[in-house]
């Protein structure tokens, strides 16, 4: 089916350790983002990519590295992980930035807890 | 800093009723505006999106306006039904070229009992 595919759904880490969320879309999407949603707050934008090799960050970056090797994959780094990084975190997609009718799809969501 | 606030957060209902949801927004150089449902433990569904230009736009039950001038947008279910229980987001789009960055409303959780 197409869409948007994130992995794991669920993980549970220690303070300091590391792991990668993974997120593809086969809809050949020009555009992915990477969203975290907590109780009381809306989604806030963590890092986008606007295309392969082309990477910036959101409004909430610290803590967290992605990259875009290919047109269908973005990986979500922790590189050490803290409490306060547990959430719940979205992957979407769209097909080009430049259009204005453009939606956004989304991911099941990857659920994150930091012990 | 653009807010987008949603009020009620939670709203419950029978079956049947009419029922608005309501979305305001701080800064009204907005590109766009969507409107998106969440069911527990998934991801979001794109609903309705309303260009800066539009006044609203329809898919079978839903209506959603859009008034820029006074920041708020409203989500009109029609008939609801317990199938149409969720939490329901909307976004706006700043940004008028390139990345298209969205500001997200904290939701409104609807139930609507049989």
């Amino acid at each position: 089916n197409a869409g948007v595919t994130q992995t794991p759904k669920f993980q549970v880490l220690k303070t300091g350790q590391s792991m990668t969320l993974q997120c593809a879309q086969d809809m050949n999407h020009e555009y992915m983002s990477w969203y975290r949603q907590d109780p009381g707050m809306g989604l806030r934008l963590i890092h986008y990519s606007v295309g392969a090799g082309i990477t910036d960050q959101g409004e909430v970056p610290n803590g967290y590295n992605v990259s875009r090797s290919t047109t269908e994959d973005f990986p979500l780094r922790l590189l050490s992980a803290a409490p306060s990084q547990t959430s719940v975190y979205f992957c979407a997609s769209s097909y080009s930035r430049y259009s204005g009718a453009n939606v956004l799809t989304f991911g099941a969501g990857s659920r994150l807890t930091v012990l | 800093k653009q807010e987008v606030t949603q009020i009620p957060a939670a709203l419950s209902v029978p079956e049947g009723e009419n029922l608005v949801l309501n979305c305001s927004f701080t800064d009204s150089a907005i590109y766009n505006l969507q409107w998106f449902r969440q069911d527990p433990g998934k991801g979001l569904t794109s609903l309705l999106l309303i260009q800066s230009s539009q006044r609203e736009q329809t898919s079978g039950r839903l209506n959603a306006s859009l008034d820029k001038s006074s920041g708020r947008s409203t989500l009109y279910i029609a008939a609801s039904q317990p199938g149409d229980s969720a939490t329901y987001l909307c976004a706006v789009r700043e940004g008028y070229t390139g990345f298209q960055k969205l500001v997200f409303g904290t939701g409104t959780r609807l139930l609507v009992s049989p």
